[in-house]
This record gives C-alpha cells, structure tokens and sequence, in this order.
C-alpha cells in the first residue's frame, strides 16, 4: 500500500521567516495530497491540496510544490508567525492515509 | 457551517471495559471516517462508510472494534474489550464525495481522547 513520511521530525524557525516542510510518498498512482494543521487538543486542519496536474498551488501564505518525478511534495510557510507552531501532515487524499507528521516550533 | 461533532471529548476506562464513541458529520456528507491517533504519530484509518455502508475496514481490528453508520448520518465507533495500547485520539472525519475520490479536502472533528488504565 502507498505510504506517506516527512523527512525531518521537528522544524524550528524564527518568526517572519519562511518555512519548508518536505513530504515524500510510495504510490506514484497516487494524485491528490492534502496538507493538515494539527494544534494539540485539536483535529488534523485542512491547510491546502494539490492535484498531480499541478506542480504548484498557492494559498495565503502557503505554497505546495509537487514533484512527481521524485514522489516529492512540500509546504511552504511564508512569514510564520506564532500562530503556525503546530504538527503538520501530509496526506494521500484519495485513501487519506497520513504520513508521521513534522513539528514546528516558531520562535518569537 | 457545522463542523464534525465527536462525543465524549474525554474518557478513562479500565482495561477489558467497553468504550463508545460518537460521530455526528458535516450535514450532506456522504463519506465518513474513523481514525486512531496514537501519541506522536499520525492518524491511522479504521474505517470509512460511503452513506451507510462500509468501504474499508481492513485496518480495524474487528476482534475488539466495531462500528455502524446506521441512518448513514451519525456513527458510533466501539471497543470491547479495551486493550492498555487502544489509548489514543479517536478522530471523525467528514467529505463530499464523487465515485470515491473527495471533492473537497476532509473534516475532522476534535476527537475523542481515550485512555485505558
């Protein structure tokens, strides 16, 4: 079955600077991935997705770049604020199956 | 709109107890979910109804888990008997769905956060 991980477990960044977050996946079927949110206390939030006929989809203040190629996608933060520390995941949307999820620790 | 409705926010049961967990989804949602969300990990799938009628359950451990979607509106998720490792989040989702691939990204609610001791 597809599976979906992160590449680096806990991101620290300043505030106002930008934030990478990078997610690799198995299934090269696999056509749509969700970004989540999740707060402690809280359900996963729905961030953004991405369809595999896009490379890039753009939000407020998030980005997702897919790279089929490599089975790679990735969220990017613009201005982390405060607000933003949370895990994040990233999701096969079709079967909805969550990678281990990636911290993020904004310093103020 | 209404977001995903869970019950009990909380429970602490002791081990071999039976637990039950209740779901009310985003009104018109064809598509429900049932996730368990150990600590630090990601949410793993349990089940996923399309209306009343079970799409995939090949991660449930159907020994001690079971689940029903009755009306196909709300969902009960039950465990009999617990086990010390069911300890987790317990996270509803809901989606619009088309020929089973979601139109719109999914919704949770907040959980259900069980522990057994």
């Amino acid at each position: 079955g597809e599976s979906v991980g992160l590449h680096l477990p806990t991101l620290s960044v300043q505030e106002g600077d930008n934030s990478i977050i990078n997610c690799a996946y198995s299934n090269s079927a696999s056509d749509y991935f969700i970004w989540y949110k999740q707060e402690s206390g809280k359900g996963p939030q729905f961030i953004i997705d991405i369809r595999s006929n896009m490379d890039k989809r753009q939000g407020q203040r998030v980005t997702v770049l897919l790279n089929k190629t490599v089975k790679h996608l990735s969220l990017q933060i613009a201005a982390t604020q405060p607000g933003d520390s949370a895990v994040y995941f990233c999701a096969e949307g079709n079967r909805l199956a969550f990678g281990k999820g990636n911290q993020v620790v904004v310093i103020p | 709109e209404a977001g995903v409705a869970q019950s009990p926010r909380y429970k602490i049961i002791e081990k071999r107890q039976s637990v039950a967990f209740w779901c009310n989804p985003i009104s018109g949602h064809a598509t429900l979910y049932w996730y368990q969300q150990i600590l630090g990990q990601g949410p793993k799938l349990l089940i996923q109804f399309q209306n009343n009628g079970v799409v995939d359950d090949s991660q449930l451990p159907k020994d001690r888990f079971s689940a029903e979607r009755l009306k196909g509106v709300d969902s009960t998720l039950k465990i009999q008997p617990a086990k010390l490792e069911d300890s987790a989040v317990y996270l509803c989702a809901s989606s619009l769905t088309s020929v089973g691939q979601a139109l719109y990204g999914y919704t949770f609610g907040s959980g259900t956060r069980l522990t057994v001791v």
